[in-house]
C-alpha cells in the first residue's frame, strides 16, 4: 500500500507571496492533519480534517487555511507568507477515530526569502 | 491542557548500549494514546508504538521497549544494544478526545560506532 505523499517536496517562496501544498493520503483513510515543525518552535500541529470538515485547529493566524476533497486528499494554503513561515510541513494520515495511529508523509521544506 | 515533556534534548552513546528515552505526559482524558515516532535525517515521522490508556503492559519489539507506568504519567522508550541506523529525533506524542497529538519537543540520539 502506498504511503502519504506531499508535493511539492521542496519549496522557495518570498515574503507576502501564497502557497499551497498538497497532501495524498493512505488510501482507505480518512482523516488528514497537518503539523508545522520548526527548530524552535518543534512539531505544532495546524489543523485536522475528516470527511471534507475540520475537526480541530492549531494556535494558528488566520493566514493558515486548509480543506479536504471528497478523496479525502487534503491541502493547506499560507496567504502573505512571512520568513517564519519558513518550516517542514508535515501531514498524516488516519482511519477514522482519534484513537487511530497517524502515519506521516516525507513532508514539504518551505523556505521563505 | 494536554502536553508532553521530553526533558532529555539530546543522548550520545556508543554503539552496543542501551539507551532509555524518557517521555512525560498530562492530560485531563480518561481515555488516551501514546506514540512514538522516530525522524531519521531524512525528515519523515516513522510511527513505533501505540498505547492506550487502559493497557499498561509493557511491549518488547525486536531491540525495542517499552514502559508505560499511568501512575508517573511516563511512556519511556528503550532501545537495547543501540546500533548506529538508531541515529535520529525520537517524538512522544499524546492523542486525546480532541482530534490533536500533542508531541514532545524531542530528543536527538546519536549512535557512534
Amino acid at each position: 500500500k502506498a504511503g502519504v505523499t506531499q508535493t511539492p517536496r521542496y519549496l522557495i517562496k518570498t515574503r507576502g507571496q501564497q502557497v499551497t501544498l498538497s497532501c495524498s493520503p493512505i488510501s482507505g483513510h480518512r482523516s488528514v492533519s497537518w503539523y508545522q515543525q520548526t527548530p524552535g518552535q518543534g512539531l505544532q500541529f495546524l489543523f485536522e480534517y475528516f470527511s471534507e470538515t475540520q475537526r480541530n485547529k492549531g494556535n494558528f493566524p488566520g493566514r493558515f487555511s486548509g480543506r479536504q476533497f471528497s478523496n479525502s486528499r487534503s491541502e493547506m494554503n499560507v496567504s502573505t507568507l512571512e520568513l517564519g513561515d519558513s518550516a517542514l510541513y508535515l501531514c498524516a494520515s488516519g482511519l477514522a477515530g482519534y484513537q487511530e495511529t497517524q502515519y506521516f508523509g516525507p513532508g514539504t521544506r518551505l523556505l521563505v526569502l | 491542557a494536554q502536553k508532553v515533556t521530553q526533558a532529555q534534548t539530546e543522548i550520545s552513546v556508543v554503539e552496543k548500549e542501551d539507551v532509555t528515552l524518557d517521555c512525560v505526559y498530562e492530560t485531563r482524558d480518561t481515555t488516551y494514546y501514546l506514540f512514538w515516532y522516530k525522524q531519521p535525517p531524512s525528515g519523515e515521522l516513522v510511527f513505533l508504538i501505540r498505547r492506550n490508556s487502559f493497557d499498561e503492559q509493557n511491549e518488547i519489539s525486536g531491540r525495542y521497549s517499552w514502559n508505560f507506568q499511568k501512575s508517573t504519567s511516563s511512556f519511556n522508550f528503550t532501545i537495547t544494544a543501540s546500533q548506529v541506523v538508531d541515529s535520529a529525533v525520537y517524538f512522544c506524542a499524546l492523542r486525546g478526545g480532541g482530534f490533536k497529538t500533542i508531541f514532545g519537543a524531542g530528543t536527538r540520539l546519536f549512535v557512534k560506532a
